[in-house]
């Protein structure tokens, strides 16, 4: 079945620092891949997304390259700000069910 | 409102207890999904509507778990019998699309945070 692993939290890390965020897949065919960010006691909201091998998604500074050959969807952003602190999920959709991770926790001091 | 909203935001209930968790979803929207999220996981599946149609309920863990879209707008989760292992927030998420394309967004609301005592 199909799965996402991302990397373990929290990532703490100072305002300003480079951030990424780990996510791997396991899929057969090509799945559209996700990530969402969950801040606290709101919903998931759609961060960025990539459709295709070597699209890359991007908003709000943040980018994730889909990567077929190595099935990775990494979480990318260069100058992190403390309003960024809040969950991040990686997920894949093949067909219409969304296979969630597990999320990461990303706490930004200032 | 603008965005998908879910009613209770917090629910306390006893063992044995039924309840009921209403979502609202985006105006227009023809694809609803409910998920449950356990404490430190991502979301999982339960159960996809297009517009008041349950095309897929493979996610739901028991049959004490029911779910209806009777008008294809509002949607309300029933879990009877409540037991404390059902204790997790609940999601519920709307999409445009009417195809069940892979690669449309879905929305969101805040969730209904159940508690089995």
């Amino acid at each position: 079945g199909n799965s996402v692993t991302q990397m373990e939290g929290p990532v703490t890390l100072s305002e300003e620092a480079f951030l990424t965020i780990n996510c791997t897949y396991t899929a057969t065919g090509y799945p559209s891949l996700f990530w969402y960010v969950q801040y606290p006691g709101e919903g998931l909201q759609l961060l960025l997304k990539a459709t295709k091998a070597d699209d890359k998604g991007s908003n709000k500074g943040f980018e994730a390259t889909y990567r077929k050959e190595t099935t990775s969807f990494h979480l990318e952003k260069g100058s992190v700000q403390v309003s960024d602190s809040a969950v991040y999920f990686c997920a894949l959709t093949k067909g219409y069910i969304p296979t969630f991770g597990r999320g990461t926790s990303l706490i930004v001091h200032p | 409102g603008a965005g998908v909203s879910q009613s209770p935001r917090y629910k306390v209930a006893k063992r044995g207890q039924d309840v009921a968790l209403r979502c609202d979803p985006i105006s227009g929207h023809v694809s609803l999904f409910w998920y449950q999220q356990a404490l430190g996981q991502g979301p999982e599946f339960l159960t996809y509507f297009q517009n008041e149609a349950q095309l897929d309920k493979s996610g739901l863990p028991s049959d004490r778990f029911f779910a209806e879209r009777p008008e294809g707008s509002v949607s309300t989760l029933k879990i009877q019998r409540t037991q404390q292992e059902d204790s997790a927030v609940y999601l519920c998420a709307s999409s445009l699309d009417r195809g069940g394309r892979d690669y449309n967004e879905q929305f969101f609301g805040p969730g209904t945070r159940l508690t089995v005592l």
